[in-house]
This record gives structure tokens, sequence and C-alpha cells, in this order.
């Protein structure tokens, strides 16, 4: 399988935590990775988690990864209007050479 | 620094036209891509390349067209047979054969068919 599914948006409050959550089909994925989207430009890389791991941490952004359940999260605390984007999740397998995206979440975030 | 360009920003398009829209990365990356993007459908690939003079067709390959003469570049040419070209443009690069870097993305063209 190839599908990649996000939910489409997420509301919160300035200095609420934020969670955007991603599932994808195919356990031979190896890495799973976070994108940011700003509006009107390309995607930057967050962070990526093996697909050994059930965590990772990274200042603000934590990474659950639940292999059984093909269930990724990315945990933003302290959510800031700066955070405001879309968030997509995105898997690569074995070869790499191509990767598997979900529709992207767009967060707002309020002040 | 390297990165990865993609011109002109914004781009508009008569009916009935071909455009080209340019892609050039520095990285030395052997695989390139093209995505479309379109308001809540997330990213579709149009084409990639894995290597020089080689190139496979994506998801939605249809009315575009694509040429790998030089690693560096991978321009996407958006033929009059493309029905709905009105999108944002998205090129990527990465090196091929398992990389922590994932894709680097350049910062995309706006395509507006008028």
């Amino acid at each position: 399988g190839e599908d990649v599914e996000q939910s489409l948006f997420l509301s919160v409050r300035e200095g609420d935590s934020s969670v955007i959550n991603c599932t994808y089909t195919d356990s031979s994925s190896t890495y799973l990775y976070w994108y940011k989207q700003e509006p009107g430009a390309g995607l930057q890389l967050l962070t990526y988690i093996f697909s050994n791991m059930d965590m990772k941490q990274d200042q603000r952004l934590t990474v659950l990864l639940n292999k059984k359940d093909k269930h990724l999260s990315l945990r933003i605390a302290d959510t800031q209007t700066g955070d405001s984007a879309i968030y997509f999740c995105a898997e690569g397998r074995a070869n790499f050479n191509k990767f598997y995206f979900g529709s992207g979440t767009k967060l707002n975030v309020k002040p | 620094d390297g990165g990865i360009t993609q011109s002109p920003k914004y781009l508009f398009r008569k009916e009935g036209q071909n455009v080209t829209l340019s892609c050039e990365q520095n990285l030395n990356h052997d695989a390139m891509y093209w995505y479309r993007q379109d308001p809540g459908q997330g990213l579709r690939l149009i084409y990639y390349s894995q290597i020089v003079n080689d190139f496979q067709k994506g998801d939605i390959a249809e009315g575009y067209s694509v040429s790998r003469e030089k690693k560096e570049s991978f321009p996407l040419t958006v033929t009059s047979a493309q029905k709905n070209p009105t999108a944002f443009y998205l090129c990527a690069s990465s090196r091929t054969g398992g990389n922590l870097d994932g894709y680097t993305f350049g910062s995309g063209t706006r395509l507006t068919v008028v």
C-alpha cells in the first residue's frame, strides 16, 4: 500500500501543545519524516525517525512511532504563531527512490 | 551554499501554450523529482529521475514532459495537453541509496493559466 493519511486541519491556541497524526500502510518503511511548508514556499525537513525507534525528541518537537499500528505523530510543545504552516509526513522505503507523502495537515495557531 | 533553485517563482501561461519550469541543484544529488500541489490535495508526483538521461513517470505524468541531460538540471515542460495546469509546482532532489537527509525542496513555481 502506498497510502499515507493525515487529517487536513488542526487549530490550537498559542502556548498549547499541538499533535499532528499520520498513518501509513507499508510495513517496509525504513525512515519516516516530517516536513513543514510555510505559505508560498517549498517544504523544509523538520525531523525524521528510524523505523526501529519509538520516539525522538528535538527541542520542542517530539516524534512518536507506533510501528505495530503504523502510526506516526508529531508533537509541538509551546506552539507559537510562527508554527502555523502545513505539516507533511512522508515515508521512505528500502530503496529511497520515491517518498510517499501524506496530504498535509494545516496547523492554525491562534494568538 | 548548496541548494535547489526553481525559476520563475510566478508564471502565467495562455491556453494552448507550452511552458518550461526550471529546476537546478548544486547538491550533487543523483535523484530529482517534480511534484504538483493543489489546495487540500497534498503532493502528487509527476516525474522523477534517478540518474542522468533516465526518468520515470509518476502518478500524474499526462500532459507533462521532462529531460535530464545534466545531473544538475531537471526542467519540466507543461504542455498544452495538460487540461488543468494551474497549480504550485515543487522540484526536489535527493541522494539515492538510502540516506537521512530526505528530500531537499525548491521554493516552488506558481503557474497560472490566463
